[in-house]
């Protein structure tokens, strides 16, 4: 069936250096990704979308590029900031408008 | 910003009780979800609605969950008996029709079984 992995629970950074998430899915069909980013006590909200292989899309200094030849879809920022601090989750929208989460990765970001 | 509205936003029951949530769409928005969001912070998807009409569902939302989107009514979610494994974060989300939209997503409803 259809899926998406993170493979990181939890990163933890200092502020100013770049991130990489890991997104990997797998479908049959014709994929549309998503990154949500989830504050504390906050709705998740839409960061990124693509279904554009090989092109890179960018949002509020996050950038990604699907990849379907490695069905990946890896999330990053050159320079985080303390505000990055949060739940980030990839997900896969297959057919019959049903979305699958991958199971997230906290971002933690410290002075 | 999001204008999708879940109500309450906390709510306690006691096992066997009736818990009931309910979710505004957001405005012209036809295809509604639920998810349950575990401590670990997972989502689980439950069910989805096109109007009025199921799209999909899980097994777990055919026993003691229900839930339906009528017409000029908020949506919403109810389970028959509640349990201490259905303690977890609720949350709806509405989008327009088609994969490639985003879901605009509620505050949710926190339900605790004690």
């Amino acid at each position: 069936g259809d899926s998406v992995t993170q493979t990181e629970g939890l990163v933890t950074l200092t502020k100013g250096l770049p991130v990489m998430l890991n997104c990997t899915y797998q479908t049959t069909y014709s994929p549309f990704l998503f990154w949500y980013v989830q504050h504390l006590n906050e709705a998740p909200k839409l960061l990124l979308k693509s279904s554009t292989d090989n092109k890179r899309t960018e949002h509020q200094g996050f950038y990604a590029t699907l990849h379907k030849s490695s069905s990946s879809f890896h999330l990053q920022k050159s320079s985080v900031q303390l505000s990055d601090s949060a739940l980030y989750f990839c997900a896969l929208g297959t057919g019959g408008y049903k979305v699958v989460f991958g199971s997230g990765t906290r971002l933690l970001v410290s002075p | 910003n999001s204008k999708v509205i879940q109500t309450p936003r906390y709510l306690v029951k006691g096992q066997g009780q009736k818990a009931k949530m309910r979710c505004i769409p957001e405005k012209g928005h036809p295809v509604v979800f639920w998810y349950q969001q575990n401590k670990n912070n997972e989502f689980k998807f439950l069910i989805n609605f096109q109007n009025q009409e199921v799209l999909q569902q899980i097994d777990m939302t055919e026993k003691r969950f229900s839930a339906e989107c009528p017409s000029n009514s908020p949506c919403s979610l109810e389970i028959q008996s509640s349990e201490a494994g259905d303690s977890a974060l609720y949350l709806c989300a509405s989008s327009l029709l088609g994969l490639s939209y985003e879901q605009y997503f509620g505050p949710g409803t926190r339900l605790t079984v004690l």
